[in-house]
């Protein structure tokens, strides 16, 4: 079936820094990704939309220079958090589907990002 | 505007009962759906969808458009499949419910 990766899965950084988050599908082509931001025992949280070759659309209340992402190949999709603070502690993830239309998503496993 | 619902945050069966997550949805259209579940610190995977009406693990959902549900049934839960279940609506966006955390008790 398809594969969904994304890299790394935990990373712990200082407060200001910068951090890149990966995802790639594995052996289908991604038209579309998707990234998800999950708080402690809630939904995931639709954060953006991640078109190839093109601006990502952006949900509301969402930051596009703080969170950017670049979908530069049909197979990865970046998500940075720039000048990260603790608030931005969280879960991210990623999905993808090779599709226009209603097909189901395959997930990564997820980042947990840690901003001391 | 999409929307998903899943009113029950958590739903504690004992094992071999009966078990019904709800889902109910908003969408101009006709809607194809979908049951995610996500075990304890694995990824978050397909369960089943509704255009394929079959049964996974022993789970059904049948979509029911007159009430807007689509809620999703075994007739006996077994402890492993304690897990998040989130119901989801594709679209122009993906929308996932808020989640149901069904405990199955031994």
């Amino acid at each position: 079936g398809a594969v969904v990766s994304q890299h790394p899965s935990w990373v712990i950084c200082k407060s200001g820094t910068s951090v890149k988050i990966e995802c790639r599908s594995l052996d289908f082509q991604a038209t579309t990704m998707f990234w998800y931001r999950q708080f402690p025992k809630q939904s995931l949280m639709l954060m953006a939309t991640s078109n190839e070759g093109s601006k990502a659309t952006y949900e509301q209340g969402v930051e596009k220079d703080k969170f950017l992402i670049n979908h530069a190949s049909l197979t990865l999709s970046t998500l940075t958090v720039t000048s990260a603070h603790p608030e931005d502690s969280s879960f991210y993830i990623c999905s993808a589907n090779g599709h226009y239309g209603n097909q189901p998503q395959h997930f990564g496993d997820g980042t947990r990002l840690s901003i001391l | 505007a999409q929307r998903v619902t899943q009113p029950e945050k958590l739903l504690s069966v004992f094992k071999g009962a009966p078990v019904e997550l709800k889902c109910n949805y908003s969408y101009s259209g006709s809607p194809e759906l979908f049951w995610y579940v996500q075990y304890s610190r694995q990824r978050l995977q397909l369960l089943l969808r509704h255009i394929s009406r079959e049964s996974i693990k022993g789970f059904t959902a049948d979509l029911n458009k007159g009430e807007t549900s689509f809620h999703l049934k075994k007739p006996f839960a077994q402890e492993e499949d304690s897990a998040m279940y989130y119901c989801a609506l594709p679209g122009q966006n993906f929308v996932f419910g808020p989640g149901t955390r069904l405990s199955v008790l031994p």
